[in-house]
């Protein structure tokens, strides 16, 4: 199975700053990974697929890039709104696997 | 309007079975797979299943492969999820989602989940 592997598992930053978080894979996945927003009691929302394409809806302060085995997301100036968990997703290879979260809190 | 309705969850003993069901109305349903995914109290995402827009092909955890088995009925356009042999372990939210096309795309819409308790 492809473990997925997020860091930081958490990190504190100040609205307005510029926020990353990364993902990385136990082998290639060539682009198959995906980025998911939950915040508490909710389902998750996707953010970004295909590593860096954005889905419709969500704030162009998001972007992902990467391809193989590392990945990122990048928040360019976060908002308060911001401050939940993120998930990354491979879907090259069944069993598709989720990153452990990262937990994104404003200072 | 995409819209993806979890029902069947609830509280269930040990050993017990459960069907659970993800009614889906506002999309072509044949057009694509369909997955369940679940979250322990506290916990992360845990990918259980998928299953093919056609239904011909169908992937499961393969530590929950003995126990739950995903289908779906395009008469009704309803995905399922059977689960037996339930454990404590099993307690979580369990979400329905829809694929943005083949099982290896991303999960682009959610519905709100069903709680399965599994206890005595």
């Amino acid at each position: 199975d492809i473990q997925m592997t997020q860091s930081p598992s958490s990190l504190s930053a100040y609205v307005g700053d510029r926020v990353t978080i990364t993902c990385r894979a136990t082998e290639s996945i060539g682009s198959h990974l995906s980025w998911y927003q939950q915040k508490a009691g909710k389902a998750p929302k996707l953010l970004i697929y295909a590593a860096s394409s954005l889905q419709s809806g969500v704030p162009s302060r998001f972007s992902g890039s990467g391809s193989g085995t590392d990945f990122t997301l990048t928040i360019s100036s976060l908002q308060p709104e911001d401050s939940t968990t993120y998930y990354c997703q491979q879907s090259f290879s069944m069993p598709l696997t989720f990153g452990a979260g990262t937990k994104v809190e404003i200072k | 309007e995409v819209k993806l309705l979890e029902s069947g969850g609830g509280l269930v003993q040990p050993g017990g079975s459960l069907r659970l069901s993800c009614e889906t109305s506002g999309f072509t349903f044949s057009s694509y797979a369909m997955t369940w995914v679940r979250q322990a109290p506290g916990k992360g995402l845990e990918w259980v299943a998928v299953i093919s827009g056609s239904g011909g092909s169908r992937y499961h955890a393969a530590s929950l492969r003995r126990r739950f088995t995903i289908s779906r009925d395009k008469s009704k356009n309803t995905v399922s999820l059977q689960m037996n042999g339930l454990r404590a372990e099993d307690t979580a939210v369990y979400y329905c989602a829809r694929s943005r096309g083949s099982e290896h795309e991303a999960l682009d819409s959610w519905g709100q989940g069903t709680l399965v308790t599994v206890s005595s």
